[in-house]
């Protein structure tokens, strides 16, 4: 089982549409999650970060956790074409160290 | 602030060469990673440090691999010998504190390709 899964997609979603992310982790102990996004050729940039369970909003964002069934997700609200990259999930692990899935391709089609 | 800074950018070189990566990150974090990303494995954590001293190197493939910190201010990842396996692209980021509760920022990446 590996340590955080993604649907490597991609997921296509028109243009004002919800898109829908999500992410599962193995280690009961895991902490803090996080959600980066990575446009082609660049390097992660950190969008959203969660550290308890329910819902965390930031302007078109949310991310929602649930430690219980050790899953995270994001939505994305109103989605734009800008907003097309692959979005990574990560976890921590044995206090300093992040884990990260493979990533999630989203489409944003006008 | 410049961010965190990686040289070089791209690196092409031949198989049994010596290949170092440098790293400065941004002034005042004390901690600073060391990633690979590739298509087969994703992003993958090597080594980390905190306050110039590794910390956790357990992520490191081989002996091939090293990273120092001399200072607070530059990092060096050396891959000797290389092979074209390790193409990929390699990240630093630094962060204010431990992964836990504090954002990491990343450089640009050094893309290596051994041929």
């Amino acid at each position: 089982q590996k340590e955080v899964e993604q649907n490597s997609g991609p997921l296509s979603v028109p243009e004002g549409a919800i898109a829908s992310l999500n992410c599962t982790y193995s280690d009961r102990g895991s902490q803090s999650f996080f959600w980066y996004r990575q446009y082609s050729g660049k390097s992660p940039e950190l969008i959203m970060s969660i550290y308890s369970n329910g819902d965390k909003e930031d302007g078109r964002f949310t991310a929602q956790l649930n430690k219980a069934s050790q899953y995270v997700s994001l939505l994305i609200r109103d989605s734009q074409p800008s907003d097309s990259a692959t979005y990574l999930c990560a976890v921590t692990q044995k206090g300093n160290k992040l884990v990260f899935g493979a990533g999630t391709i989203l489409r944003v089609k006008s | 602030d410049a961010g965190v800074i990686q040289s070089p950018r791209h690196e092409v070189t031949e198989m049994g060469q010596e290949v170092t990566l440098r790293c400065k990150p941004i002034s005042g974090h004390d901690y600073l990673f060391w990633y690979r990303q590739t298509m087969m494995r994703g992003l993958e954590l090597l080594i980390y440090f905190n306050n110039n001293v590794p910390i956790d190197d357990s992520g490191m493939p081989e002996d091939r691999f090293s990273a120092k910190m001399p200072n607070a201010s530059f990092s060096t990842l050396k891959i000797q010998p290389s092979e074209p396996r390790d193409s990929a692209v390699y990240f630093c980021a630094s962060s204010l504190g431990g992964a836990g509760g504090y954002e990491q920022y990343f450089g640009p990446g050094t893309r290596l390709t051994v041929t």
